[in-house]
């Protein structure tokens, strides 16, 4: 079966430095997406990590570190608008590409 | 604009009644899927379709169907056998089943009378 998990909540300061952990266990590892959700929104596409290491993309980036079951999102210089939920998924190479989602990160920037 | 659009945007089901999602994309894509989104647990995966005229059960398919007769289309009908159908429903799509991105719509919220 596979599990993720990811803390429920975090707060962080406008123009500050926030990193969002996922482990997870899953057997036939494929890949790990971030999605940004805002409440009542679709989540939308972050980032993709298939293999170890780092991948920057502007003010986030997301690392991975299969070996240790686990990935984070960093997000550089934060905005008010950043205020979302943070999905990690990871995908599992069982035939069909299931995606298994946790149950997201609830991420408050305060001025 | 390509995209994925999911109607209607509130959706109200009075006891006994089945309703049905729409879900379309115009983004060319193979695969189809969806989600169902409750406070405090992940997405889970209700439906899938890797192709037209073909689709399997995710994990939660109780009390729900689907059809695939066009590319662009997906609906989903939530049956009164769902004895829970509160949620906020996610369509997504991808181009096709190989581990592509998928990507949502904007989500369809059921609520029950």
């Amino acid at each position: 079966g596979q599990n993720i998990d990811q803390p429920t909540e975090m707060t962080a300061t406008e123009g500050a430095i926030v990193q969002i952990n996922c482990t997870y266990q899953t057997s036939g590892f494929n890949g790990l997406f971030w999605y940004q959700q805002h409440a009542g929104e679709a989540p939308t596409f972050l980032s993709y990590n298939v293999l170890d290491g780092l991948e920057e993309k502007g003010r986030f980036s997301s690392f991975l570190s299969r070996s240790k079951g686990y990935s984070y999102l960093l997000l550089k210089e934060l905005q008010m608008k950043d205020s979302a939920s943070y999905l990690c998924a990871v995908r599992a190479n069982t035939g069909f590409q299931k995606l298994v989602f946790g149950t997201g990160t609830r991420l408050l920037v305060s001025p | 604009d390509g995209g994925i659009t999911q109607s209607p945007k509130y959706l109200f089901r009075k006891e006994g009644q089945n309703v049905t999602l729409s879900c379309e994309q115009n983004l060319n894509h193979d695969a189809m899927y969806w989600y169902r989104q409750d406070p405090g647990q992940g997405l889970r995966l209700i439906y899938y379709s890797q192709i037209v005229n073909d689709f399997q059960k995710g994990d939660i398919a109780e009390g729900y169907s689907v059809s695939r007769e066009k590319k662009e289309s997906f609906p989903l009908t939530v049956t009164s056998a769902q004895k829970n159908p509160t949620a906020f429903y996610l369509c997504a799509s991808s181009i096709a089943d190989r581990g592509e991105t998928q990507y949502f719509g904007p989500g369809t919220r059921l609520l029950v009378l």
